[in-house]
């Protein structure tokens, strides 16, 4: 049983370019959600979706960021026009339920705007 | 009132010894506190975790225990060991979002011969 899958693990991007990073939850799992680690910091979440839908995008800067999780295949979190700011780990979490059920991290995409 | 506030930032256990790892909350709404240790290269993966209803939550090595009243809680790694080096971190949640987690900034242990 795949844990939650994660691609690209490294990407490199210049500035202005756009971002698009892909997590494939765990098998059965239909809840989904980003967080993004800054260098030595904790995580902080992002956004919350479920399938087709976004539960929960508190977390989100209101501008060039956006995330979605079709019905069919991976969430998908994009960021447009990135900039140095952007340059973190993001991290995608799934869980089968969402209130009071684990959440299986996967290994993150590293990405580096130069 | 979101804040989860960790110390220490950096630890250095001998091993065997006992690392001890603290976290304090504000959010009174919080209600699930989950510990997660990091890997470099890795996402976080649960340790333990413990709901406010108990003061101590036991687990092999691994020891949470929770004060309610003063709203902290703590990580206690018994007989501390090399493969524990390591970034912790501390999290919360209410029972409701148990996956929409506020983490602490960690702290990077590391656990000499």
């Amino acid at each position: 049983n795949a844990g939650v899958m994660q691609n690209p693990r490294h990407l490199v991007r210049r500035r202005g370019q756009e971002a698009r990073l892909r997590c494939s939850p765990m098998k059965g799992h239909s809840h989904v959600y980003w967080y993004r680690q800054l260098p030595e910091e904790g995580l902080k979440f992002m956004v919350y979706l479920q399938k087709e839908n976004i539960i929960d995008e508190s977390g989100m800067p209101k501008e060039r960021f956006s995330a979605e999780f079709p019905k069919e295949g991976p969430s998908i979190l994009r960021i447009q026009q990135v900039v140095r700011g952007d340059s973190a780990a993001y991290f995608c979490a799934s869980s089968l339920q969402g209130a009071g059920t684990e959440a299986f991290f996967g290994q993150g995409t590293r990405l580096t705007v130069v | 009132q979101q804040q989860v506030k960790q110390s220490p930032q950096s630890l250095i256990v001998q091993k065997g010894g006992i690392s001890i790892i603290n976290c304090a909350y504000e959010n009174t709404a919080f209600d699930y506190f989950p510990w997660y240790q990091q890997f470099p290269g890795k996402g976080p993966a649960l340790l333990i975790a413990i709901r406010p209803d108990v003061s101590e939550k036991k687990e092999g090595r691994f020891t949470i225990s929770f004060n309610k009243s003063a709203k902290q809680f703590s990580l206690h790694i018994m007989d501390s060991q090399p493969g524990d080096s390591a970034t912790y971190f501390c999290a919360a949640s209410n029972a409701g979002t148990a996956s929409k987690l506020t983490f602490g900034t960690g702290t990077r242990l590391q656990v000499t011969l």
